[in-house]
């Protein structure tokens, strides 16, 4: 039982590239996140699914879109990166939209 | 909107004896939770201990319990017996609870960075 994995660990984008920040989770869990920690911050929630087939917008959705693929499958993808986009990006699940989130181990995302 | 601070942006303490750390939250919800959330070096965000709002008692997990004062809308975090393996950056989270059923939002406080030392 891995938990909430996520690719890749760490990448390297050049403004304007773009790229897509992979999620998945094997608990059976309905509802999935992505957060951005910015240095010297807590987590903020950029987009999430509360369920397969359902996506909304978080307090950050600017410059992101986002793809529940299945249930187990959330990405997030970056159109058109921008150095402001430099982050460690945090995947999360929860049982439901009421329980507690599981967090993945984290992409660094560093935009030049 | 709802707000969470921890005052605290570092501290220390020496192995084996306990530390609290603080956590207070602005709402005007009456139903939400609560939680502290441990990331350490690693980056991981690890689960510590989550406390419902309607629930007067203290939630603890082991060496971890919490003194949730809903009036002074505060939440600490207790350590006893710290260990090593307890430093990590320190994260309170505040999650809405809302009775229509639609999804909850973590709102994170800036974090406390914990040290403990040998």
């Amino acid at each position: 039982n891995a938990g909430v994995t996520q690719t890749p660990k760490f990448q390297v984008l050049k403004t304007g590239q773009s790229m897509t920040l992979q999620c998945a989770q094997d608990m059976n869990h309905n509802s999935m996140y992505w957060y951005r920690q910015d240095p010297g911050m807590g987590l903020r929630l950029i987009y999430y699914s509360a369920s397969e087939g359902t996506t909304d917008k978080g307090e950050v959705p600017n410059g992101y879109n986002v793809s529940r693929l299945n249930k187990r499958e959330f990405s997030l993808r970056l159109e058109s990166a921008a150095p402001s986009q430099t982050s460690v990006y945090f995947c999360a699940s929860g049982r439901t939209v009421q329980e507690t989130q599981y967090f993945g181990p984290g992409t660094r995302l560093l935009v030049l | 909107a709802q707000t969470v601070t921890q005052s605290q942006p570092e501290m220390s303490v020496q192995e084996a004896e306990t530390v609290t750390l603080s956590c207070t939250y602005d709402t005007s919800e009456s139903n939400y939770y609560l939680f502290w959330y441990k990331q350490p070096p690693s980056r991981q965000m690890i689960l510590v201990i989550r406390q419902e709002a309607y629930k007067q008692q203290n939630a603890t997990e082991n060496r971890f319990s919490v003194n949730f004062q809903k009036a002074a809308k505060s939440f600490s975090l207790k350590i006893s017996d710290s260990q090593l393996g307890d430093t990590a950056m320190y994260f309170c989270a505040f999650m809405k609870l809302f009775s229509s059923g639609s999804a909850r939002q973590l709102t994170f406080g800036s974090g406390t960075q914990l040290t403990v030392l040998p």
